[in-house]
């Protein structure tokens, strides 16, 4: 079945470090994979999404690269901002007999200090 | 926007005894909505997957006898979580899809505790 292997635990950064959360899939599908932000006290919501091989997603300084080779969907940020503490969902979607599912990772809690 | 309610927010409920709760979509045409209960380790996992007018697809180690869904129309959909014990402590997470989408919407969650 589809799986979703994302760095787990904490990542304790200072302002204006580089952030790099790892994160590799299996599927046998052609999935459309996603990062997930969750703030404390809401749901998850959408950070970037990259629906094709090779192609890079960005967003608010975020950014991370469908690469089909390694199965990897990395996310790195230059220079992270306390704002940026949250937890960040790598996911994956796919689609069998037209049903549509998204598998999330375990998550990775960042927290920057400053 | 695409916004996703659920209620209650937080519920405490005794050991045995179920639960019910809510899923309200506004703003766009929920054709699919997935379930999730997630950990206090923030881990998630996927209860069940429900399209309108289609059966309700659960998860491994999700029944419809233990969590039966109701997805009536496009901009609804509860959840009941039956005899609840201590090990369905969690929050619980409604995710509504548009049709031909793959983003998902999430609601801010409802917290059970069972004491």
């Amino acid at each position: 079945g589809d799986s979703v292997t994302q760095m787990q635990g904490q990542v304790t950064l200072s302002e204006d470090d580089f952030l790099f959360i790892n994160c590799t899939y299996s599927t046998t599908w052609y999935p459309t994979l996603f990062w997930y932000v969750q703030y404390p006290g809401e749901g998850p919501q959408l950070l970037l999404k990259v629906t094709t091989a090779n192609n890079k997603g960005i967003s608010r300084g975020f950014e991370a690269t469908y690469d089909k080779g390694t199965t990897s969907f990395h996310l790195q940020k230059a220079s992270v901002q306390e704002s940026d503490s949250a937890v960040y969902y790598c996911v994956l979607g796919t689609t069998s007999g037209g049903n549509y599912k998204p598998t999330f990772g375990k998550g990775t809690s960042l927290v920057v200090h400053p | 926007g695409a916004l996703v309610y659920q209620y209650p927010r937080r519920t405490i409920c005794k050991s045995g005894t179920s639960m019910r709760m809510e899923c309200q979509a506004v703003g766009f045409q929920a054709t699919s909505v997935a379930w999730y209960r997630q950990s206090p380790q923030k881990t998630f996992e996927l209860i069940a997957l429900s399209t309108v007018n289609s059966a309700i697809k659960y998860e491994q180690n999700f029944t419809q006898e233990k969590f039966p869904i109701s997805h009536p129309n496009l901009s609804f959909s509860s959840m009941t979580v039956l005899n609840a014990y201590l090990e369905d402590r969690g929050l619980y997470l409604c995710g509504a899809l548009r049709g031909g989408d793959t983003e998902v919407f999430f609601g801010k969650g409802t917290r059970l505790t069972v004491v």
